[in-house]
This record gives C-alpha cells, structure tokens and sequence, in this order.
C-alpha cells in the first residue's frame, strides 16, 4: 500500500495548455506538501496546506494554484505551461508542528515541449 | 542564498568501507535535520533525523552526527554496502510563521563499489 501517491509518473505535453497533478496520502498526516526539483536537483517547497488550509506558499507563479478538498489530497494545477515549468515534482505529508519526518511520493516528471 | 549546503556532489566508497556524508546549514533557526535517501524514479525515503539538543543519532549502519556550533552536520554509513548506492539528501526543518518547512540540500551521489 502505497502511503504517498501521485499521478501521472509522467506528464508530457505542449507549451500553452493546462494539466493537473493529484495527490493522495494514506498516513492519516494533517499537512501536505509540493515540492519542484529543478535541473539542479534542488528541491524546493511550493506550498504547504494543514487540514485544507494553505499555510506555506513560496514564490510561485499565479499559474500554479493548489486545490485540497479534503485532508488526505492536494492536487497541483497549472496553466498555460511554459517550458521552464519542466521539472519532477514532488508530493509529500506530515503530522505538522512536530518534528517528524515527510514522507514523499515518488514524482511527476513533467516536460514541456 | 542556500541555507542547506551539500558540497560534495558524488562520493565513491568500497563496500565494507565507510561513507561519510557532509553537509552545512547557515540559519541558526533550524532545529531539526534529516536524511534522505533517493533512488532514480522514486521520491526521497527518510533515512534518520537528529534534533538540535542532540549531537549523535544512531539507527543501525546509520550514524549522524550534529555540531551546532560549526553548523555541520554528518551522516556515516558503517560498513558501506552496494545496496547504499543512491542520492542522500541533507534536510533542515525551522519554524516559518505556524508551520514547520525543510530546506534541502542538494544531495551526494554516493556509490559503493562492490
């Protein structure tokens, strides 16, 4: 059983349209996360959302817009691709205001072309 | 500005031997660090943490090691095996506002050789 799960693996598409990422975790955390991993391999946070609620948003462009109808998913949407939006991007959960550790799913790889 | 530094990008180890991986974080503010470890085509799997109060955490071949007054953290892997073969990614967690976030490095290609 799966504890992070994300889908598509793969998400290949044109410059210009829109596409959505989904996530779900099964571990019962009340924080959910989306990171981007960069062609230098840097992970970096994009937002964060305890019980639905966004509580992390870095700087990203208004083209990326999380949605989390319930606590177990949080779905990444993004508009009118450019191609510096490729990148892998990764979902992840976590009981939060404590020092535990994310547990990550295994990425989107999306490419733009 | 990279506050979590790894700047070892690869690191090649015999097996048996041990790995020693670095990594050096500025924000003082930071008061939990953790390992992960990351194989192509899968997400990053926690390895070991170690909280600020501490300076040694032990799980098994995994060793880390915390010195805050150098801001340096370290994980050994005793004996190294091919089967360690992989990405480690240091990670630091700091409050920011109401929540907790990671900052990542940006990890060391470690391969034990057989």
């Amino acid at each position: 059983d799966t504890a992070v799960s994300q889908t598509p693996k793969y998400l290949v598409t044109q410059m210009g349209n829109d596409k959505s990422i989904k996530c779900e975790q099964n571990l019962g955390h009340d924080t959910m996360y989306w990171y981007k991993q960069d062609s230098k391999k840097f992970l970096k946070i994009m937002f964060s959302y305890n019980n639905k609620e966004l509580i992390i948003n870095e700087t990203v462009p208004n083209r990326f817009s999380p949605k989390s109808p319930d606590k177990a998913h949080l779905n990444l949407h993004i508009n009118s691709l450019e191609l510096g939006d490729s990148a892998v991007y990764f979902c992840a959960s976590s009981q939060a205001f404590l020092n535990q550790p994310q547990h990550f799913g295994d990425g989107t790889r999306l490419s733009i072309l | 500005d990279q506050q979590v530094k790894q700047n070892s990008p690869s690191l090649r180890v015999q097996e048996g031997r041990i790995s020693i991986l670095n990594c050096d974080y500025t924000n003082s503010m930071f008061d939990y660090f953790l390992w992960y470890k990351k194989y192509p085509a899968e997400g990053p799997t926690f390895l070991i943490s170690i909280s600020s109060i501490k300076d040694k955490n032990e799980d098994g071949r995994f060793t880390v090691f915390l010195n805050k007054s150098a801001k340096h953290l370290s994980l050994h892997i005793v004996p190294s095996q091919p089967g360690d073969s992989a990405v480690y990614f240091c990670a630091a967690s700091g409050l920011r506002g109401s929540a907790r976030q990671l900052t990542f490095g940006s990890g060391t290609q470690l391969t034990v050789l057989p």
